[in-house]
């Protein structure tokens, strides 16, 4: 079984400038999350589709992050304008949706430098 | 609102000696409990989870956790660490549909 993907692996910005991350989640998976890790912290949940539809988005910055899941499989994770404290690995994760305690399965995660 | 905490930033163990790492946690409802496992550069890696049942759970690579409902903790355990354990570990607690991890704790065991 092909695990998540992601991509980039790695990428360095200025800051103000845009950046935009992609997923794969595990085929069958039909919720979706994109978690942010700051050096030194626990993953923290920015957002989490379930299928298409946006399930908490509650800790999304909405005014400079964006995320889209259009057809219900891969997604994006977009930052437009980038700032200095963006800068962290950004995971995404999947989970099947029937049952409701089965653990999440996460991708290496993006690594993103703001200078 | 739940919540997990990592009393310990960092674990030193000699190859070979039991491996201990603490988690507690504080959640309305019944708890359900993960850890997860992070190499370098690596994502998060699924050890082994409580949901209900025994206390003791059993997971990859060797690992164990000890589910302690009167204090709040689930301790991951491993009876003889081995060199390839050194990594970053998070508990990890979910109320409804939720996932909240803890700070992490890194584990390095010495040769």
């Amino acid at each position: 079984e092909a695990g998540v993907a992601q991509s980039p692996r790695y990428k360095i910005i200025e800051k103000r400038q845009s950046v935009a991350f992609w997923c794969n989640p595990i085929s069958g998976h039909a919720t979706l999350y994109w978690y942010q890790q700051i050096l030194g912290q626990g993953p923290k949940l920015l957002i989490q589709f379930q299928n298409n539809g946006v399930v908490d988005d509650s800790q999304l910055p909405k005014d400079r992050f964006s995320a889209e899941r259009l057809k219900g499989v891969d997604s994006t994770l977009k930052i437009q304008p980038a700032k200095l404290e963006d800068s962290a690995v950004y995971l995404c994760a999947s989970r099947i949706l029937s049952g409701a305690y089965n653990e999440q399965f996460f991708g290496p995660g993006t690594r993103l430098t703001v200078l | 609102a739940q919540s997990v905490a990592q009393p310990e930033d960092q674990v030193n163990v000699a190859e070979g000696n039991p491996l201990t790492v603490k988690c507690t946690y504080s959640v309305s409802g019944n708890p359900y409990l993960f850890w997860y496992v992070q190499y370098p550069n690596r994502g998060l890696q699924f050890l082994l989870k409580y949901i209900t049942g025994d206390n003791l759970v059993k997971g990859s690579y060797g690992f164990e956790a000890e589910f302690n409902k009167s204090q709040t903790s689930f301790h991951l355990k491993k009876p003889s660490a081995l060199v390839s354990d050194s990594a970053l570990y998070f508990c990890a607690v979910r109320a409804g549909y939720k996932l909240s991890f803890g700070a992490g704790t890194t584990v390095t065991v010495r040769a």
